[in-house]
């Protein structure tokens, strides 16, 4: 039971290139979520999913894109990377009651 | 302002201290707490999880929560240096989903 799998651990990009951050979960949880996490900032959603097919915005959502076409997936997308997006992203997934359980993060610097 | 205020430490603390890490937050819509601990280059693993005001204890670790002073702490007694971390709350509005509103997180150093 490998719990919410993170890759890549570490990617360095150019400004305008594109990427995609994956994350998969292999709990069965319905409830997946995107943070990213900035120096005295704490934690702020991204993206969350309360199932497969079904997304929404959470408090910085501008610059990424989600999808959930699986259970088990749920990958970010930066559209064009920009130097503020510089940061450490975390994926975490849950029951709908139960508090979110993270994966160990992807380091992004956006040169 | 933020809606919820974690003074950001660093904390520092001898071995064998009893520690209090606190968060305080402004919207009474906020039910539902969680403490995390997070260690360098991980990811945050949950430690406490409380609804009710009042004290829930687990091993080294109470949380508490006042509703009334929208104030809630974590106490770590006999602290070890395993515990030298980032310990960030998170609170959300409802019993379900997953939008986490975190703090800050303070740095916490327990010397040996």
């Amino acid at each position: 039971n490998a719990g919410v799998t993170q890759t890549p651990k570490f990617q360095v990009l150019k400004t305008g290139q594109s990427m995609t951050l994956q994350c998969a979960q292999d709990m069965n949880h319905e409830y997946m979520s995107w943070y990213r996490q900035d120096p005295g900032m704490g934690l702020r959603l991204i993206h969350y999913s309360v199932g497969a097919g079904i997304t929404d915005q959470g408090e910085v959502p501008n610059g990424y894109n989600v999808s959930r076409s699986t259970t088990e997936d749920f990958p970010l997308r930066l559209l064009s990377a920009a130097p503020s997006q510089t940061s450490v992203y975390f994926c975490a997934s849950s029951t709908n009651r139960e508090p979110q359980h993270f994966g160990d993060g992807t380091r992004l610097s956006i040169l | 302002q933020k809606e919820v205020e974690q003074d950001p430490g660093p904390l520092s603390v001898p071995e064998g201290a009893i520690v209090s890490l606190n968060c305080t937050y402004s919207n009474s819509a906020f039910q539902y707490f969680m403490w995390y601990r997070q260690y360098s280059r991980k990811g945050p693993e949950l430690l406490m999880y409380t609804y009710s005001s009042g004290n829930k204890e687990d091993g080294r670790f109470t949380a508490q929560v006042d509703k009334s002073s929208k104030y809630i702490s974590l106490f770590i007694r006999d602290s070890q240096p395993s515990d030298s971390a980032t310990y960030l709350c998170a609170l959300r509005r409802g019993e379900y989903g997953n939008k986490l509103v975190f703090g800050a997180g303070t740095i916490l150093r327990v010397k040996s």
